[in-house]
């Protein structure tokens, strides 16, 4: 199985700050990388695709880079709305695991 | 619009059975793969699987063989998870979601069914 860490596991910032979340997996896996982000009691939502394709519909501001083992998310300019925990997943291979979560908090 | 409506929320008892439905509308449910994912309280989220809605065979993560069921009826557009001899730990919000082919991302997620098991 592949294994998908992510760091930080939280981070704290305010508004109008640039975020970057980093995923590594455990082999190479192309770009079969995927990124959601869940508000509390809500279901996830799909932000990017394929590491770095942005899902119709989803601020330009976020963005996804990285190929291989290791990527990133990046927030330009965090919002209100943005404020949430966010999931890398891996659809190189099945089992399709997720990283165990970044929680983005208000500082 | 594209949209995964699943069942209402659900008590159980220790060893009884539990079925969630996933209703897909907007779409042919058979052009899309759907994946089943699970999330325990305060954890993170974990894949259980898949359903290839063209062929109704299922794909099983390790640790969701053997009580785990997944199945599905396109007349109604509807895929079912099915949870038998249900244990405490099994007490989860199950998500459904619509699984894109070759990539095998999620793109549109039901809102989630939260299964309680508790004597």
């Amino acid at each position: 199985d592949i294994q998908m860490t992510q760091s930080p596991s939280s981070l704290s910032a305010s508004v109008g700050d640039r975020v970057t979340i980093t995923c590594r997996a455990s082999q190479s896996m192309s770009d079969y990388l995927n990124w959601y982000q869940q508000q509390p009691g809500k279901a996830p939502k799909l932000l990017i695709y394929a590491a770095s394709s942005l899902q119709s519909g989803v601020p330009s501001r976020f963005s996804g880079s990285g190929s291989g083992t290791d990527f990133t998310l990046t927030i330009s300019s965090l919002q209100p709305e943005d404020f949430a925990t966010y999931y890398c997943q891996q659809s190189y291979s099945t089992p399709r695991t997720f990283g165990q979560g970044t929680k983005v908090e208000i500082k | 619009q594209v949209q995964l409506v699943q069942s209402g929320s659900e008590l159980k008892k220790p060893g009884a059975s539990v079925k969630v439905s996933c209703k897909a509308s907007g779409y042919i449910i058979s052009s899309y793969a759907i994946s089943w994912v699970r999330q325990a309280p305060g954890q993170g989220l974990e894949w259980m699987g898949w359903i290839n809605t063209n062929t109704g065979n299922p794909t099983y993560a390790q640790g969701f063989t053997g009580r785990f069921v997944f199945s599905l009826d396109t007349s109604v557009s509807t895929a079912y998870l099915q949870i038998s001899s249900l244990k405490a730990e099994d007490t989860a919000v199950y998500y459904c979601a619509r699984d894109l082919d070759p990539e095998h991302y999620f793109d549109c997620w039901g809102q989630g069914t939260l299964v309680t098991v508790s004597s």
